[in-house]
């Protein structure tokens, strides 16, 4: 089965640095999805991607974030100024379609652990 | 906004005896419901949703509106379904909520 791939899977950064996470969607799937989780927290929505530009994103998806498909197949997640509550793991998806219903699936990524020192 | 609740963190139970991990849902209209699941070291990976009506490795679970729950069941617990499970509601046009999660060990 294809799979989205995330790279790194583990980042270190010190408070301050910008972050750029990377994800490489399955290759004939047009929708591109970030979430993340905070440790002991749930998994949560930060934005969804569709025909170059953001359809939806949560309170959480400030100024500090963007989203950017660079080339065909990368799938980028750029935190400017990162900040101490920044550190999580952070999951890429990407699915056919728009809607996880009946006929599509939202494929994961492994994730990315970020840690901000 | 939609919300689900998972009200137990961990759940652990003996091989061969039956599961049932708790979803409550709020939601006024018709909800789009699926359960997620994460073993060990491995990625997020959908395990069922409600409108298909499926069984997927032995689990099935029902939307029951009356109650807002959509429970996820397996009659007899196998140890390799040990894994952090997820339920999850659409909200909006893309985006899913997810609950916070309950850690299921199966005892051998």
């Amino acid at each position: 089965e294809p799979e989205v791939t995330q790279t790194p899977s583990h980042q270190v950064t010190q408070m301050g640095q910008e972050v750029i996470l990377r994800c490489v969607p399955i290759s004939n799937h047009l929708y591109f999805y970030w979430y993340r989780q905070i440790l002991g927290q749930k998994v949560e929505f930060l934005v969804s991607f569709y025909n170059n530009e953001i359809s939806e994103k949560s309170e959480i998806f400030d100024d500090q974030f963007s989203v950017e498909r660079p080339d065909g197949s990368n799938f980028t997640l750029k935190i400017r100024s990162t900040k101490l509550e920044d550190s999580a793991m952070y999951f890429c998806a990407s699915s056919e379609a728009g809607r996880p219903t009946t006929n599509e699936k939202l494929f994961f990524g492994s994730g990315t652990q970020l840690s901000v020192l | 906004a939609q919300r689900v609740t998972q009200p137990e963190k961990l759940l652990s139970v003996f091989k061969g005896a039956p599961v049932e991990l708790k979803c409550n849902y709020s939601y006024s209209g018709s909800p789009e419901l699926f359960w997620y699941v994460q073993y060990s070291r491995q990625r997020l990976q959908l395990l069922l949703r409600h409108i298909s009506r499926e069984s997927i490795k032995g689990f099935t679970a029902d939307l029951n509106k009356g109650e807002t729950s959509f429970h996820l069941k397996k009659p007899f617990a196998q140890e390799e379904d040990s894994a952090m499970y997820y339920c999850a509601i659409i909200q909006g046009a893309q985006k899913l909520v997810f609950g916070q999660g309950t850690r299921l060990t199966i005892n051998p």
